[in-house]
């Protein structure tokens, strides 16, 4: 079982709303990631968190806030965001945080800021 | 800063075609991996490589590692419409400091193939 699940699939938000996304996996996979994805572009890191502790912030705005509870659950809390913060969200997970480990990706989250 | 220059960047073909997809870099990384998306899903993980001048076959679907560990690509032979989407490659701990965890992507290819 290789499955990563995100919730909501799709979440419209105003700009002084707060909400935040889901991530499950029960793969027993030690590293989670938060990435950000335009149409038609790849991906863009976030957040990386190793055995449950942030390992790699990409200068990501405030307005973004991680949680990591446990080791098959990560967060992405979402208050006073831009427009231009409308993208997929996407989650991953991989046993390791390490040089050879796959990543395997969650079915994304469509924001749309108005 | 890694970079990994993905081309084509668009194609477009006919169902029983053969393709061609590329991802090349200077720098030598520790594992590739190539992931084929469908619009508003997450990226599905078509293959991983690791090792120099792997090749490994999926159906129809042949991947390549070179042998420095720097450049790979995807063959698609006979291609069939339900193969249309973004393909992304995706180089994972390379030389020169990257850290662990974090993926170079390449920029992708739109691939349409038409019936």
């Amino acid at each position: 079982d290789t499955e990563v699940t995100q919730t909501p699939k799709h979440l419209v938000m105003g700009m002084t709303n707060k909400k935040s996304l889901k991530c499950e996996q029960h793969m027993g996979h030690r590293a989670m990631y938060w990435y950000k994805q335009k149409a038609k572009k790849p991906p863009e890191l976030m957040f990386v968190y190793s055995y449950e502790k942030l390992s790699i912030n990409e200068s990501v705005p405030s307005r973004f806030s991680p949680e990591c509870p446990n080791s098959s659950l990560l967060n992405l809390h979402l208050h006073a965001l831009q427009p231009e913060d409308s993208a997929l969200y996407l989650c991953a997970s991989s046993q390791l945080e390490g040089r050879q480990e796959t990543q395997y990706f969650g079915p994304g989250t469509r924001l749309l800021v108005l | 800063t890694q970079l990994l220059e993905q081309s084509p960047q668009f194609l477009s073909i006919q169902e029983g075609e053969n393709l061609t997809v590329y991802c090349n870099s200077s720098s030598v990384f520790s594992s590739l991996q190539w992931y084929r998306q469908e619009p508003g899903e997450g990226p599905v993980l078509l293959v991983t490589v690791v090792t120099g001048g792997e090749v490994k076959k999926l159906k129809r679907l042949t991947f390549q590692f070179g042998d420095a560990r720097k450049d790979s690509s995807l063959h698609i032979t006979a291609a069939q419409p339900g193969d249309t989407g973004l393909y992304l490659c995706a180089g994972a701990g390379g030389a020169g400091g990257t850290s662990y965890g974090k993926l170079t992507f390449g920029q992708g290819t739109i691939l349409t193939v038409h019936p």
